[in-house]
């Protein structure tokens, strides 16, 4: 089956720093979502990609969909403490938006 | 606009119960998907319904079952609980099936098994 493989694992990083983390795929997806959890709570998507090459911008944040369609990348610029959470990439093969394939996650934690 | 509302938000059950989760997609989102969220399997789906009809189905045993309503809510039953069914269980509700539509997620349900 389809298989995402997101790093980093985790990070730790001080207040102000760019972060950068990125998930590959064994197979081709036609979107690529990137979502944001905190504690006690569901997945927030944080942005969504639908097209190769494409760049897409939200506040600091910044992700890209690769131009092989096999990857993804999620900036985040200046990071502040409240970006703390866990960071997850997700494809969809098809322009089914009901199942998504999900990396494992990135733990970021900021320290002030 | 309320979000995707899961209930009940924490649950514990015995090992051999069954156990009926609901969700209630936002309003006016047709199709509810299913995801279970563990710390060693990470995010796995489950299934998907739209109108009413299961339209995709992951890879979990028969045990783990779902329905949709003409309302478009949505229950999953678990049956025969086994103790590695503990786990957040995530619903995500989207407009439509096709297209630039994103699916929401609601807070889950937190069962633990015993």
């Amino acid at each position: 089956g389809q298989q995402l493989n997101q790093s980093p694992q985790s990070m730790f990083i001080q207040e102000g720093e760019d972060v950068s983390m990125n998930c590959t795929s064994s197979s081709i997806f036609n979107t690529w979502l990137w979502y944001k959890q905190e504690p006690g709570e569901g997945p927030v998507l944080l942005i969504a990609l639908y097209k190769a090459g494409e760049l897409t911008s939200n506040g600091r944040l910044t992700a890209q969909f690769g131009i092989t369609r096999k990857d993804s990348f999620l900036n985040i610029s200046a990071s502040i403490p409240s970006d703390v959470g866990i960071y997850f990439c997700a494809g969809r093969a098809n322009t089914n938006a009901g199942k998504s394939t999900f990396g494992d996650g990135t733990t970021l934690t900021v320290k002030p | 606009k309320a979000g995707v509302t899961q209930t009940p938000r924490y649950l514990i059950k015995t090992r051999g119960q069954q156990v009926t989760l609901s969700c209630s997609p936002i309003s006016g989102h047709r199709s509810v998907s299913w995801y279970q969220q563990t710390p060693g399997q990470g995010l796995q789906f489950l299934f998907e319904y739209f109108s009413e009809t299961q339209r995709n189905k992951g890879n979990f045993p028969g045990r783990f079952s779902g329905r949709q309503f003409s309302n478009s809510r949505s229950e999953m039953n678990v049956s025969t609980l086994e103790l590695g069914d503990s786990a957040l269980y995530l619903c995500a509700s989207s407009l439509l099936r096709g297209g630039n539509t994103e699916a929401f997620f609601g807070q889950g349900t937190r069962l633990t098994v015993v």
